[in-house]
């Protein structure tokens, strides 16, 4: 399995508190990506990393931002949590030296915002 | 219309039984294709990469149908623990390497 941990795993919080997630990975991969998951829907792009401090938006980056201070390291904050952000949160990595596209992904956070 | 669309299932098979996944994808500038499976509560995990030869990996065969825009998955021989969502998912050719994801086809394998 890629070494990808995600923390933390489960949280609850209040609406208008900020929430940061962490996704730290061991394989030294160049790209980095963090995903939402909700019923009725696909895994959606929220936003990447192309590298230490190039990041950029996805499909739904709107109430989130991201930093990459370490090649290890991605993090994912709320500034302010609304109840539509409640979800399951994915990071994945990529290599990106031998021309693959394959992601793999960590095991995910179940946020709760109330 | 969406990106990748994939029937939502669910298949509920018996054990032994041959199924077939069907996924369509819209833009023409996908280069990429792949088969993830995701448990129940799991992250998604990469079952096997699409090429345009298709390929196969033990019971799974994958095919590719680019003038269709059309990917497919067989699973022959199933298991009770091939039961899982299956994700159809793309990369279009320029989005450095940002997947777009079907929302899954449920299979449930029944002894």
């Amino acid at each position: 399995d890629a070494g990808i941990t995600q923390s933390p795993r489960h949280k609850v919080t209040e609406t208008g508190t900020p929430v940061t997630l962490r996704c730290h990975q061991t394989e030294n991969h160049r790209y980095m990506y963090w995903y939402r998951q909700d019923p009725g829907h696909g895994l959606r792009l929220i936003h990447y990393s192309y590298g230490v401090k190039d990041t950029d938006k996805g499909e739904v980056s709107d109430g989130y931002s991201v930093s990459r201070s370490k090649t290890e390291d991605f993090l994912l904050t709320l500034e302010s949590a609304t109840s539509s952000q409640t979800s399951v949160y994915f990071c994945a990595i990529r290599d990106g030296t031998s021309g693959s596209y394959e992601q793999y992904f960590g095991p995910g956070t179940r946020l709760t915002v109330t | 219309r969406k990106e990748v669309e994939q029937d939502p299932g669910p298949f509920n098979v018996p054990e032994g039984a041959t199924v077939a996944f069907n996924c369509t994808y819209s833009n023409s500038a996908s280069q990429s294709f792949f088969w993830y499976r995701q448990d129940c509560r799991k992250e998604p995990k990469l079952l096997m990469s699409v090429y345009s030869s298709g390929n196969e990996d033990g019971r799974f065969t994958a095919q590719l149908n680019r003038a269709s825009q059309y990917i497919s998955l067989l699973i022959r021989d199933s298991k009770l623990s091939d039961s899982a969502t299956y994700l159809c998912v793309v990369n279009l050719r320029g989005s450095q390497g940002n997947l777009i994801f079907g929302k899954g086809t449920k299979l449930s394998v029944k002894p």
